[in-house]
């Protein structure tokens, strides 16, 4: 079956612009996760959703960076007025259920994220 | 203190040895903890999970886990060229549904 999605799967933009990164996550999934990911480091947790409702935020690094998912299916991350240290890899996983104990996070193929 | 360390590597091994991989980890009060393989270029995947301290195998892995002295390893037995990857340790924080990983150790299994 189809696995996380993501999209675009490359993006170079100009600093000072806004940049909308989606996410598809697997169909059915409750739970949803953002990732920041530098080379050669682990993914930084950033904010993660059950359903619609964001349930925690506080990787989120300042107030340029916000994520919604409003049908709590397709999640978009914005990161507004872009600036150079913002460029990395972003990640997306989804859940079934969320308890981490029986699921399983499953990864999209990310959007490399070049800020010039 | 970070809240999740690995050694970064690379860790070479020869092919059909053991690969031994650690983690420590700093917050007493977590309870899940995770092995992620990631291949250059290509996303996480979960290998191994554990709970429960002592050892729990699937295959050619096995997770260790020892909470009172806060570290987790993974063993691989019998490495194959094809485990050649970074290793993420990843550790649920405060009893959220919430993970860290570590920066990931590099193994390569030597033909």
């Amino acid at each position: 079956g189809a696995g996380v999605s993501q999209s675009p799967r490359y993006k170079v933009t100009k600093r000072g612009q806004d940049v909308a990164l989606r996410c598809d996550p697997i169909s059915g999934h409750v739970s949803l996760y953002w990732y920041r990911q530098a080379l050669g480091q682990g993914p930084e947790f950033l904010t993660y959703f059950n359903y619609e409702a964001q349930q925690d935020k506080s990787g989120l690094p300042n107030d340029r960076f916000s994520a919604e998912r409003p049908e709590g299916s397709i999640s978009t991350l914005t990161i507004q007025r872009t600036e150079q240290r913002d460029s990395a890899m972003y990640r997306c996983a989804s859940s079934e259920e969320g308890h981490l104990r029986t699921d399983t996070q499953y990864f999209g193929p990310g959007t490399r994220l070049t800020v010039l | 203190q970070k809240e999740v360390e690995q050694n970064s590597g690379p860790l070479s091994v020869p092919e059909g040895a053991i690969a031994s991989l650690n983690c420590t980890y700093s917050d007493r009060v977590s309870q899940s903890f995770f092995w992620y393989r990631q291949y250059s270029g290509k996303s996480p995947e979960l290998i191994m999970s554990i709970y429960s301290n002592g050892d729990k195998e699937d295959g050619r892995f096995t997770a260790q886990l020892n909470k009172a002295s806060q570290y987790v390893s993974l063993l691989i037995r019998d490495s194959q060229p094809s485990d050649s990857a970074t290793y993420l340790c990843a550790v649920e924080v405060g009893g959220y549904q919430k993970v860290t990983f570590g920066t990931g150790t590099k193994l390569q299994v030597i033909p």
